[in-house]
Order: C-alpha cells, then structure tokens, then sequence
C-alpha cells in the first residue's frame, strides 16, 4: 500500500523559510495535500496540489512537487511564531483514502 | 466555507459507558465522511468511512461493533465508543468531503477528546 514518510522536527528562525519535507511511494495519487495542526486541535487544510502540477504559489505557501521522484515539499516564507504546528503531508490513494505522513513538527525560534 | 464542527469537544466518561460524538458539515453537503483516531505525537489513523445513506466501511483491525457509525443525513455522521474502556481513550477526528469538489478535499472537524476513567 501507500507509504508517506515525512522527517519528524523541523526548527527556525523567525523571519526565515522554512521547507518540510515528504515522499510518497504511490505514483498514481491525483492530488497531494498540506494540512497544519495546532495542539489540541484538527487539521486544517493550507493547500494542495494536483498530481498535473509542478509548483503551486498561494502567499507565502509554495508547494514543489517532483513527481518522478515522488517528492513533495511545502516552502513557508517569512516564517512567524504563529506557523509554529504539526504539517502533515497527504496523498490520495486510488480508494479515495488520505494516506497521511507521520507529522512534521515545526518549532519556529524568535 | 466548507467548515465541519464536532460535538462534544472534550469528554470523560466511566469505563462501560457509551459516547456519542457528532460529526456536522455545517455549510456542504458531504456525502462521504471519515473517522479518524489520534494518539499523543502520532499521525492519524483511518478508522472508517461512511457514505451516507449505507454501512461505514470499517478499516482492518477496527471492530464495528465498538465503534458504531451512522451517517443519516448529508451533513450529519455519528460515532458512537460503546463500553468505552480506557485504551479507548483518544483524540477522534471526522472529516467530510463533497463530490463537488474535483479534489475530494477532505475538509476536518476540530476533534474530540475522550478519556475514559
């Protein structure tokens, strides 16, 4: 099945960008997606992309995706104390499943 | 748009007793929702999915008998924890998503936590 592996601590500074990372095993997933989590909360849905697309700009969100490689990355710019969160990485499966990632947890320094 | 609430937010119950939580696609139609548990520090575990209208699909290792699942209306699905124990103790999250949407972009409720005494 679906495997979506994602590095587990991210920190920087404020102000600087910030890349979280994600690889997926499925080629034949149709849309990848970012989700963010604060504590004690849901997840809320940043942006996503479709599997047609190479890079996707929505303000300070860009969304790299490699497909060949199955490579999937969100770039956050301008990094603020406020992004501070867990970023899952989803991927659909050919089910209609959201195969998620274990979580990126990034710490944003002042 | 596309917001989906979850009621109760946070609830503790006795060993043995049941708890329901609501799932609510408050401005959508969702004719499919999901369940998912969270444990501490750890990704999401699909639990079910539940078309509305039919029987909740039931993910391997997940017991329906305990975990009961009803999605009557098209912006309203139900979990029920019968005789919750302990282990049962968990962050349970519902999404929904709309065939309107070409993405099936699953839209989250913002959880419940249930601990079990």
């Amino acid at each position: 099945g679906e495997d979506v592996e994602q590095s587990l601590f991210l920190s920087v500074r404020e102000g600087d960008s910030s890349v979280i990372n994600c690889t997926y095993t499925d080629s034949s997933s149709t849309y990848l997606y970012w989700y963010k989590q604060e504590p004690g909360a849901g997840l809320q849905l940043l942006t996503y992309i479709f599997s047609n697309m190479d890079m996707k700009q929505d303000q300070r969100l860009t969304v790299l995706l490699n497909k060949k490689d199955k490579h999937l990355s969100l770039r956050i710019a301008d990094t603020q104390t406020g992004d501070s969160a867990i970023y899952f990485c989803g991927v659909s499966s050919n089910t209609g499943k959201l195969i998620f990632g274990q979580g990126t947890t990034l710490q944003v320094k002042p | 748009g596309a917001v989906v609430s979850q009621h109760p937010s946070r609830v503790i119950c006795k060993s043995g007793t049941s708890v329901k939580i609501e799932c609510r696609s408050l401005d959508f139609q969702a004719t499919t929702m999901f369940w998912y548990r969270q444990f501490p520090k750890q990704s999401l575990m699909l639990m079910a999915t539940s078309n509305e209208g039919s029987k909740a699909t039931y993910e391997q290792g997940v017991e329906k008998d305990k975990f009961l699942i009803n999605h009557a209306s098209l912006t309203l699905s139900t979990l029920t924890v019968t005789s919750a124990h302990p282990e049962d103790s968990s962050f349970y999250i519902c999404s929904a998503s709309t065939p309107q949407e070409i993405s099936d972009t699953q839209y989250f409720g913002p959880g419940t936590r249930l601990t079990v005494l």
